[in-house]
């Protein structure tokens, strides 16, 4: 089946410093990706929706200066948080779309990446 | 704009018991699909059935069944033979074709 691989999974760094987590589709090619933020004991919310070589579409009350998404490849997508702080401290979720929804889910998903700023 | 709506933050079922997520969405489109994931704490997002909005008959997966009412837009799971491994977040989502929408989400507890 389709696999996508988030990296990290756990990341911990100080106020003000910028982090990169990765999305790969390791065996299928992923015409969309889309991150999600995910507060503790609530629902996904998608913060922006990336197509390979286009800019993101960012959701309303996303800051796309902060939240760098970039989708240079149909297998690889990367969200930077920039000047990291506390609040962004949360659970980010990365899925990949081939397009078609197949007989499964449309979305295959990352195992998540655990973000704290201190 | 479409929404998914879980009425139910949190239920709990005796093992082996059956117990029913309820789901409501709005939609103006015709074409569209449904779909129930599963949340463990390991968080991994795991789907457990799917509903094509065409189809009339309601999809079912071993000890998961939805009832499917697309007039009512309402789009329930029903768990049979609750086990406790079947404890998570249960989050009801909708498909357009762009983007998937997510209900709140419902804990689900198994008391053994």
């Amino acid at each position: 089946g389709a696999v996508v691989s988030q990296h990290p999974s756990w990341v911990i760094c100080k106020s003000g410093t910028s982090v990169k987590i990765e999305c790969r589709s390791l065996d299928f090619q992923a015409t969309t990706m889309f991150w999600y933020r995910q507060f503790p004991k609530q629902s996904l919310m998608l913060m922006a929706t990336s197509n390979e070589g286009s800019k993101a579409t960012y959701e309303q009350g996303v800051e796309k200066d902060k939240f760098l998404i970039n989708h240079a490849s149909l297998t690889l997508s990367t969200l930077t948080v920039t000047s990291a702080h506390p609040e962004d401290s949360s659970f980010y979720i990365c899925s990949a779309s081939t397009g078609s929804t197949g007989n499964n889910s449309p979305l295959h998903f990352g195992n998540g990446t655990r973000l704290t700023v201190t | 704009a479409q929404t998914v709506t879980q009425s139910q933050p949190e239920m709990s079922v005796q093992e082996a018991e059956t117990v029913t997520l309820s789901c409501t969405y709005d939609t103006s489109e015709s074409d569209y699909y449904l779909f129930w994931y599963k949340q463990p704490p390991s968080r991994q997002m795991i789907l457990v059935i799917r509903q094509e909005a065409y189809k009339q008959q309601n999809a079912t997966e071993n000890r998961f069944s939805v009832n499917f009412q697309k007039a009512a837009k309402s789009f329930s799971l029903k768990i049979s033979d609750s086990q406790l491994g079947d404890a998570a977040m249960y989050f009801c989502a909708y498909w357009g074709g762009d983007k998937i929408i997510f209900g709140k989400g419902t804990r689900l507890h198994i008391l053994p």
